[in-house]
């Protein structure tokens, strides 16, 4: 089956710096998406990965590695207003989009 | 960008009633539209994936008589909550994804959030 592993929630003080992984096992590989979800809205794109390495996006960093199934999102200088959910998600082969649970960003002052 | 409006972004009604949604995309033709549903504090469950001009494909387990889908025209989609009942109580987001398949996967409306009394 297809399957996409992100942590239930994490927690990081303001002006920090957070990582969050993500791993997934999917039919085929197109391409690997984060979005941000803050509560009770729709999600938002952050960034696109098909390539292996690191694709920088101001504050928002997101790596990947295809022979590792693996990829992270990497959130600098944090702000209160980061405080959200994260979701991974995976094109497959198909181009059907199959998302991970999503991540709970906590941002403490 | 490409913009998706999603209409009502929110509703409440009394059990029974059929409730439609909306989802157009405003500035570009959506060759497929999906539906998803979000139950509190859970991530998204695809419902359904409309191509334009056919019947839409449903995912296991969601009832195509309860959610009817209209994919009528390129830049407009529907949901009808057919009979809704308290367990239909739900935050629904249509998205939509355009033939060309340009990076940004797919285009999210602002999600109609439905309380069935």
């Amino acid at each position: 089956g297809q399957n996409i592993d992100q942590p239930t929630e994490m927690t990081a003080t303001e002006g920090a710096i957070v990582q969050i992984n993500c791993t997934y096992q999917t039919s085929g590989f197109n391409g690997l998406f984060w979005y941000q979800q803050h509560a009770g809205e729709a999600p938002t794109f952050l960034s696109y990965n098909v390539l292996d390495g690191l694709e920088e996006k101001g504050r928002f960093s997101s790596f990947l590695s295809r022979s590792k199934g693996y990829s992270y999102l990497l959130l600098k200088e944090l702000q209160m207003k980061d405080s959200a959910s994260y979701l991974c998600a995976v094109w497959d082969s198909n181009y059907q989009l199959i998302w991970g649970a999503g991540t709970k960003l906590i941002i403490k002052p | 960008g490409a913009v998706v409006s999603q209409h009502p972004s929110w509703v409440i009604c009394k059990s029974g009633t059929s409730v439609k949604i909306e989802c157009r995309s405003l500035d570009f033709q959506a060759t497929t539209m999906f539906w998803y549903r979000q139950f509190p504090k859970q991530s998204l469950m695809l419902m359904a994936t409309s191509n334009e001009g056919s019947k839409a494909t449903y995912e296991q387990g969601v009832e195509k008589d309860k959610f009817l889908i209209n994919h009528a025209s390129l830049t407009l989609s529907t949901l009808t909550v057919t009979s809704a009942h308290p367990e239909d109580s739900s935050f629904y987001i249509c998205s939509a994804a355009s033939a060309d398949r340009e990076v940004q996967p797919q285009h999210f409306g602002d999600g109609t959030r439905l309380s069935i009394l």
